[in-house]
């Protein structure tokens, strides 16, 4: 069974950036049929897809957020990453990596709140 | 971006109904390899959402056959032929047909 699981502060300074690890365990972390997504849920919003990583680094991001947004891996530690530059109160959200095997997003952390505040 | 808009918002039922949730998008999620890219969550609080359908219409590993999901093009229906205690929720439906993929606003399960 796939399972992944995010880690990182859970309080960030406004116009400082937001790091986040996803490790993800019990699967094939090279496989090219896999992308590793990051997608957050703001307050009394909804669902919003900030961006995806393949196992050779290639990257995706949503429009909304690409001029602030990192995405990168390492194989080796079966690890993705998240980095948001620049944040604001808007960006307090709980934070969700998950997996895309052919459109299909199977598997999801749990979950982590960031707040970002003063 | 494509726009995913579910009705109803809320819904209460009592538990041993039938419920039933619909979601359209802007544009078909019928892609050329005649796949249709739509996924149905069940979200339950404190919890991260998790799969119930996948390609409108199969179940993901797991899930009870008392959820059924229908529909092609731009509309798309998610049925509970009789909805058990543990279905209360809310419910999502994401399409990944093309980036950015996005959401349905959620349709919070309630019971009557």
């Amino acid at each position: 069974q796939v399972q992944l699981q995010e880690s990182g502060p859970g309080l960030v300074r406004p116009s400082e950036t937001l790091s986040l690890t996803c490790t993800v365990s019990g699967g094939s972390f090279s496989n090219w049929i896999h992308y590793w997504n990051w997608i957050r849920q703001l307050p009394g919003k909804g669902l919003e897809w900030i961006g995806h990583v393949d196992y050779r680094g290639g990257t995706s991001y949503n429009p909304s957020l690409r001029s602030r947004v990192s995405l990168s891996l390492d194989t080796a530690q079966n690890q993705f990453f998240l980095n948001l530059m620049s944040v604001t109160a808007a960006d307090t959200a709980v934070y969700y990596c998950a997996r895309n095997e052919s459109g299909t997003y199977d598997f999801w952390g749990q979950g982590t709140l960031v707040t970002v505040s003063s | 971006d494509i726009v995913m808009t579910q009705t109803p918002l809320s819904l209460s039922v009592t538990p041993g109904q039938p419920a039933s949730i619909s979601c359209k998008s802007s544009q078909s999620l019928l892609q050329s390899d005649g796949k249709t890219y739509l996924l149905w969550f069940l979200q339950r609080p404190g919890q991260s959402p998790q799969l119930l359908m996948f390609e409108s219409s199969k179940r993901f590993s797991g899930v009870p056959d008392r959820f059924s999901g229908s529909g092609s093009g731009t509309d798309f229906t998610l049925t509970i032929s009789q909805v058990a205690t543990e279905d209360f929720g809310t419910y999502f439906c994401m399409q990944t047909r093309e980036l950015p993929p996005t959401f349905g606003q959620g349709t919070k399960l309630e019971v009557k």
